[in-house]
């Protein structure tokens, strides 16, 4: 079965500051890779994905994500969070080359301060 | 539509009731997913459709549960005898048909609907 965990429940940063959420998968195949974000009062958005070739992935807003396969990590980054990127951050995953069910870990949620 | 439309956003309901939450999905999507989030968890998966078919129905927690695809577009997850521990956020979500990897496996969820049982 896959499972999803994300380390970082809940995470509070000053405007500027550096990001990064981490995540590890656990599946034993070739997977495909989610990060969604839920901005207060707004429902899941893609934010970026991976299926297949450059591991760093690049997003909407300036976020990205590498996958490391060794070690099963997919971590968002994003070089300098503003206060509009509060918001609940959650990674997925499923399996590659389907449309098969998202495994979603519990989620992260960002407050940026002004 | 532009998006996954979900009907209705909010339903109140009392334990042992029963009731239907309804999911349009984007046009030309054929897959479509319903999860369910409680408070402070990740969205959990329910079930998958493909086309009328449920091509995946093993999230569902017990028969209390069903969901329906009847034409192939809008879909229907019903909930028998409501029980306080049915209370979350019940998500929709549509992709076009997976044919491989690629851009076809993106999910686009709906605003759900906030589901309390009393």
């Amino acid at each position: 079965a896959q499972s999803v965990s994300q380390h970082n429940h809940h995470v509070i940063l000053s405007e500027a500051a550096s990001l990064e959420l981490g995540c590890n998968y656990s599946y034993g195949g070739t997977v495909n890779l989610f990060w969604y974000v839920q901005y207060p009062g707004q429902h899941l958005q893609l934010l970026l994905k991976y299926f297949s070739g450059d591991p760093l992935v690049k997003g909407i807003k300036g976020f990205e994500a590498e996958f490391i396969k060794s070690k099963f990590s997919f971590n968002l980054r994003k070089p300098s969070v503003q206060w509009s990127d509060t918001a609940e951050y959650f990674c997925a995953v499923n399996r590659a080359g389907t449309a098969s069910k998202l495994t979603f870990g519990t989620g992260t949620r960002l407050q940026v301060m002004l | 539509g532009a998006g996954v439309s979900q009907t209705p956003s909010n339903k109140v309901t009392e334990k042992g009731k029963y009731v239907e939450l309804r999911c349009d999905p984007i046009s030309g999507h054929t897959a479509l997913y319903w999860y369910r989030q409680s408070l402070g968890q990740g969205p959990e998966f329910l079930i998958y459709f493909q086309g009328t078919g449920a091509a995946d129905d093993s999230g569902l927690p017990n028969d209390r549960f069903f969901a329906v695809r009847p034409e192939g577009s809008v879909s229907t997850l019903k909930i028998q005898r409501t029980e306080r521990g049915d209370s979350a956020v019940y998500l929709c979500a549509s992709s076009l048909r997976n044919g491989g990897a690629g851009s076809y496996n993106e999910q686009f969820f709906g605003p759900g609907t906030r589901l309390t049982v009393l």
